[in-house]
């Protein structure tokens, strides 16, 4: 398998811009997690799905992050407008609720600057 | 809400020394589990603990689950370079798979 996918691994955009995350789970995990990471805040999660729908989005910052997960290989995170202050990595992570664990695995991280 | 505390915050060992680190929570947990991130990577699952007093082992590492399950800690023997990176904790919250994570414990070894 080849693991959670996330595309791009970089961006960098300027203030204002709209910018779109996305991120392919491991097939036949059920749960999706999207999470960022700074110095400052340490990892926190944005918004978890559970079979496709949004089951916790209190982590979502303000009206500016959205998030979809259309089926159930596919999701987005959709910051507009980006701000500095988004400046973050942001992973995404997906789990499974048919192993002995719930443990969660990592996308590779898309590192996004806001200029 | 539920909260995790995890001390220390960085710690910068010699090759050879030992580490460790606490995860502490205010309330019983369920289970808790333990990831490991390298510089420039993403957390990487390293162990589940489940059960009160439970001590699990992965060759250095050695993984401990408190009796009253509000506390774990995560102890390195021997440190190597590639030991490197920081370690979280992070308990289920709910009946639900959301993870509240530790801030991390970011480990800094001398060769």
């Amino acid at each position: 398998d080849a693991g959670v996918i996330q595309s791009p691994r970089h961006e960098v955009t300027e203030m204002g811009q709209e910018v779109t995350l996305r991120c392919k789970p491991i097939s036949g995990h059920n749960s999706l997690f999207w999470y960022r990471q700074t110095m400052m805040r340490g990892l926190e999660l944005l918004i978890y799905f559970n079979n496709n729908v949004p089951i916790d989005d209190s982590g979502m910052p303000e009206d500016r992050f959205s998030a979809k997960m259309p089926n159930a290989s596919f999701s987005t995170l959709k910051i507009q407008p980006s701000e500095p202050r988004d400046s973050a990595v942001y992973f995404c992570a997906s789990s499974s609720a048919g192993g002995p664990y719930n443990e969660q695995f990592f996308g590779p991280g898309t590192r996004l600057t806001v200029l | 809400g539920q909260q995790v505390m995890q001390i220390p915050q960085y710690q910068h060992v010699q090759e050879g020394e030992d580490f460790t680190t606490y995860c502490n929570s205010s309330t019983t947990l369920s289970n808790i589990q333990w990831y490991k991130q390298r510089p420039g990577g993403h957390p990487v699952f390293l162990i589940q603990l489940v059960k009160s007093g439970e001590v699990k082992k992965q060759k250095r590492l050695t993984f401990q689950f408190g009796e009253a399950k509000k506390n774990s800690s995560l102890h390195i023997t021997a440190t190597q370079t590639t030991d490197v990176g920081t370690y979280f904790c992070a308990v289920n919250a709910g009946n639900n798979r959301k993870l509240i994570w530790g801030l991390g414990t970011s480990l800094a070894v001398n060769p």
